[in-house]
């Protein structure tokens, strides 16, 4: 386990269509985040999970968009009734609980999303 | 990302320094970060400064820290044009134990022959 896997690369979908994305950490890391990164912007905080439990889902976007991380390791990001605002890079991270001294994230390389 | 401020791009000549600057929020941040993001890609962890530390210095990376003014720095000695990348600082913010990694809106460093 080299890094952080995320798949699909790109996604196209037609407006209204449901999409999901997986994301699998790097194996020993705990937390497990979820960004959303538009043209020109830095990465936009959605949620992120320790271990299997969603510990703030206050920043996902609208109702549309839910998140999964039933077994503690890979995740899933799903928006529903996609929209052409939902148009971005969606990445992923890992780290290790803050708490030590290794508050570092480790990102993936991010599904691109087009919605036409 | 706007409780993190960077100047939003930077063009050098090849060989020169380049020097990317952010003011961050929270006087209380423990770690603040820099990180490359290369196109098409990820963010890449370059360097990270604890908040005790005024400077860090890692290879061709020197990290500066003004706490009194919330100022950090990411000086790039003799910049090749490999260095050409957006360059985001970082901290965590956040309150009552939950703490939420925060990004600047990036600097692009352009790098020329």
């Amino acid at each position: 386990d080299t890094g952080v896997s995320q798949n699909p690369r790109h996604k196209i979908t037609k407006r209204g269509q449901n999409v999901t994305f997986r994301c699998d950490p790097i194996s020993e890391h705990n937390r497990l985040y979820w960004y959303r990164q538009t043209l020109g912007q830095g990465p936009e905080f959605l949620t992120y999970f320790q271990n299997e439990a969603q510990l703030e889902k206050s920043r996902l976007l609208s109702d549309r968009f839910s998140a999964e991380r039933p077994k503690g390791s890979f995740s899933t990001l799903e928006i529903q009734r996609t929209e052409q605002g939902d148009s971005a890079m969606y990445l992923c991270a890992s780290s290790l609980a803050p708490g030590r001294r290794n508050e570092k994230l480790f990102f993936g390389s991010g599904t691109q999303l087009s919605v036409l | 990302g706007e409780d993190v401020e960077q100047s939003l791009f930077l063009s050098v000549r090849e060989g020169d320094s380049s020097v990317i600057n952010c003011t961050y929020t929270d006087s209380s941040s423990t770690y603040l970060y820099w990180y490359k993001q290369e196109p098409g890609a990820g963010l890449q962890l370059l360097t990270y400064i604890f908040s005790n530390m005024d400077m860090k210095q890692d290879q061709r990376l020197t990290v500066l820290l003004n706490k009194k003014d919330k100022h950090l720095s990411l000086r790039i000695a003799d910049t090749q044009t490999g260095d050409s990348a957006i360059y985001f600082c970082a901290e965590w913010l956040g309150s009552g134990g939950s703490y939420i990694p925060t990004f600047g809106r990036g600097t692009s460093l352009i790098v020329h022959p």
